[in-house]
């Protein structure tokens, strides 16, 4: 299977402290993305790094990839209670995608 | 908002009933997508349709019946569930499926499910 797989699984940090999650995949892989989900509603994509990229920044957000580790982490600096979500890689292929268990962050004000 | 919408947003139904999700897509893309969320699970992949036409069936079980009459609308229609059906069920879309390539998926909000 080329699901991805998160760590932790639940991760509980103080507002302005970095958080920093794990993704480790079984296959190669073409892209990984990454996803957040508030409670009970839809997934919201966060960034997509390609296998030929080591490390993507989008505000906040720095993802890194490390194909010969089969692994990707995602860092989220200077953490807001609004960050509050599951986080979930997810392998792309040809026409499916393939989502890890995800990390619960719970950020404290 | 994802430009995906989902109705209705929460369903209760018995084992013999027969009922559909909807899903509509406001973004113009040509690739839709059904999950299946349950607790303490991965998002299973259920079905994937691109141009209208199915080309991903994940084994899933036939009391599930997907329907994609264009590219803007996809539909689950469900009948004679099973208790452990009970999920959040979320729709998605993407730009297309290209070869080698998969592009970011834009979901729906999820209609929350319970079979009784």
């Amino acid at each position: 299977s080329q699901q991805g797989e998160e760590d932790p699984q639940a991760l509980s940090i103080q507002e302005g402290e970095n958080a920093t999650m794990n993704c480790s995949y079984k296959t190669s892989i073409n892209n990984l993305q990454w996803y957040r989900q508030n409670s009970g509603r839809g997934l919201v994509h966060l960034i997509l790094i390609r296998s030929n990229e080591r490390e993507k920044h989008s505000g906040r957000l720095r993802v890194t990839l490390d194909t010969s580790k089969k692994s990707s982490s995602l860092l989220i600096t200077a953490s807001r209670a609004a960050d509050t979500a599951s986080y979930f890689c997810a392998t792309g292929d040809f026409n499916k995608f393939y989502f890890g268990s995800g990390t619960k962050l719970n950020v404290k004000p | 908002e994802t430009g995906v919408t989902q109705t209705p947003r929460h369903l209760v139904m018995g084992m013999t009933n027969k009922k559909s999700l909807k899903c509509e897509q406001h973004l113009g893309h040509n690739a839709m997508y059904w999950y299946k969320q349950s607790a303490k699970k991965p998002l299973e992949l259920m079905f994937v349709y691109s141009l209208e036409e199915r080309v991903e069936n994940n084994s899933v079980p036939s009391r599930f019946s997907p329907e994609c009459p264009n590219s803007s609308h996809l539909f689950l229609h469900l009948h004679t569930l099973q208790p452990e059906d009970s999920a959040l069920y979320l729709c998605a879309s993407s730009p297309g499926l290209a070869g080698g390539l998969a592009y970011e998926q834009y979901f729906g909000p999820g209609t929350r499910l319970t079979v009784t």
